[in-house]
């Protein structure tokens, strides 16, 4: 079955990075965008960015460029999430979510579990 | 950055009625590229409806989408038990990319 499993929960001081893996499986990892959303607790959605797996090709959110990168391993089907300079107001759930690349506007239709970072001193 | 504004914060409704949300845009949205979520507590988001109308896989006809423009609708026919949850429309522009609106949360009257 068509599945995102993500890397397990982070702690991580202020300024540090974090690494959030996302494991594809069921269907042709470079067939859609990863897009990556993050929620803060009791907060919405908020959009980070996508990676092409394809081309490697990102497309970030004005709010993390500078911050984050985004990368894949086709070889595995997974991608990454990289964000740097972990702030308190980081901690936060990260999602990634696969969206058509062919059928743009078919929306996220799968989503990981989940990835729980916490940014605390 | 086109901004969503959803409403009702919050939605208080009685399993058998009938939901009504609103997705209002800053700017004219492509209908094509928008999109309802459902979240319930401690899990991820759930796709609902992509291209304003259309419900993705899986989905029951109970919950429908409308709209054009910058004003979009999410309905529930029915309300059944498990429908109890935050909703969330996003859109998917060209530039600078996707937003989310703030949520709308549905609760049992």
């Amino acid at each position: 079955q068509v599945q995102l499993v993500q890397s397990g929960a982070e702690v991580k001081k202020p300024g540090a990075s974090v690494k959030v893996s996302c494991k594809a499986s069921g269907y042709t990892f470079t067939g859609y965008y990863m897009h990556w959303v993050r929620q803060a607790p009791g907060q919405g959605l908020e959009w980070m960015g996508w990676i092409n797996p394809n081309s490697g090709g990102t497309n970030y959110a004005q709010k993390f460029q500078g911050r984050v990168t985004m990368t894949r391993d086709t070889s595995i089907s997974t991608a990454y999430m990289e964000l740097s300079r972990l702030r308190s107001d980081d901690t936060a759930v990260y999602y990634c979510a696969r969206a058509d690349i062919v059928l743009i506007g078919t929306g996220m239709d799968v989503w990981g579990q989940g990835t729980t970072v916490t940014v605390s001193s | 950055e086109i901004v969503l504004t959803q409403s009702p914060g919050t939605l208080s409704l009685s399993p058998g009625e009938r939901a009504t949300l609103s997705c209002r845009a800053s700017q004219s949205v492509s209908s094509s590229y928008l999109a309802w979520y459902q979240q319930k507590p401690g899990q991820a988001p759930r796709l609902l409806i992509y291209g304003a109308s259309s419900r993705a896989t899986g989905i029951p006809d109970r919950f429908s989408g409308s709209g054009s423009g910058t004003d979009f609708t999410l309905t529930i026919s029915r309300l059944e038990p498990e429908d109890f949850a935050v909703y969330y429309c996003q859109q998917y522009g060209s530039s600078p990319g996707i937003t989310f609106g703030q949520g709308t949360r549905l609760e049992i009257k």
